[in-house]
């Protein structure tokens, strides 16, 4: 069965540093891999996706993730944080159900910037 | 344009009563899907649309959790006889077909007391 591991429940950085947000997957073929972000009492938004192809992938808000088969791992990387970045990150992998796609996510990150 | 809608935004009902809680998803998206998000359990899966068709019901944690959709548009998730541990945020999501990206709505915050 496909499942997801953020290994870091809760991490703090302060603002301006660089970040990296682990994720490592396990599932048998070629998975599709997401980055969502959730702010409190918000809904999940996609920050990237990775299908194929080019194997550094660049999503919103100046993040990108790298994906890595030999390790199995799309960890998210942002080179400099802002404070409005402070939410809970979601890595989620993605098998195809018939007609749609069923995402099976981590545990969550929550990232907490200090000024 | 407009996103996906979820109402109520939160719910608090008693053990045993029944509770409803709908999905406007964006028009156009052919496929729907329903998450929960707890805190013991984190984000799952709990079943998606194809239309109005539901493949897989599998992710619904009893049989006490059903879903519908109609005119390919609107869905409800409907929990009967609700149970404590069915306390959590109810998420929907819609995509245009299955590589599409999940929009996902704000969420129905439940409380069963």
């Amino acid at each position: 069965a496909q499942s997801v591991t953020q290994p870091d429940i809760h991490i703090t950085v302060s603002e301006g540093a660089s970040l990296e947000l682990r994720c490592n997957y396990s599932y048998g073929a070629t998975p599709y891999l997401f980055w969502y972000v959730q702010s409190p009492g918000q809904g999940l938004q996609l920050l990237l996706k990775y299908f194929s192809g080019d194997t550094l992938v660049q999503g919103i808000k100046g993040f990108e993730a790298e994906f890595k088969r030999s390790q199995s791992s799309f960890n998210l990387r942002k080179p400099s944080v802002h404070w409005s970045d402070a939410a809970e990150y979601f890595c989620a992998v993605g098998t195809l159900i018939q007609g749609a796609q069923k995402l099976v996510f981590g545990q969550g990150t929550r990232l907490t910037i200090n000024p | 344009g407009a996103g996906v809608s979820q109402s109520p935004s939160n719910k608090v009902t008693e053990k045993g009563k029944d509770v409803e809680l709908r999905c406007d998803p964006i028009s156009g998206h052919t496929a729907l899907y329903w998450y929960r998000q707890s805190l013991g359990q984190g984000l799952e899966f709990l079943i998606y649309f194809q239309g109005n068709s539901a493949p897989d019901k599998s992710g619904l944690p009893s049989d006490r959790f059903s879903a519908e959709r109609t005119g390919g548009s609107v869905s409800t998730l409907t929990i009967q006889r609700t149970q404590q541990e069915d306390s959590a945020v109810y998420l929907c999501a819609s995509s245009l077909g299955r590589e599409g990206e999940q929009y996902f709505g704000p969420g129905t915050r439940l409380t069963v007391t």
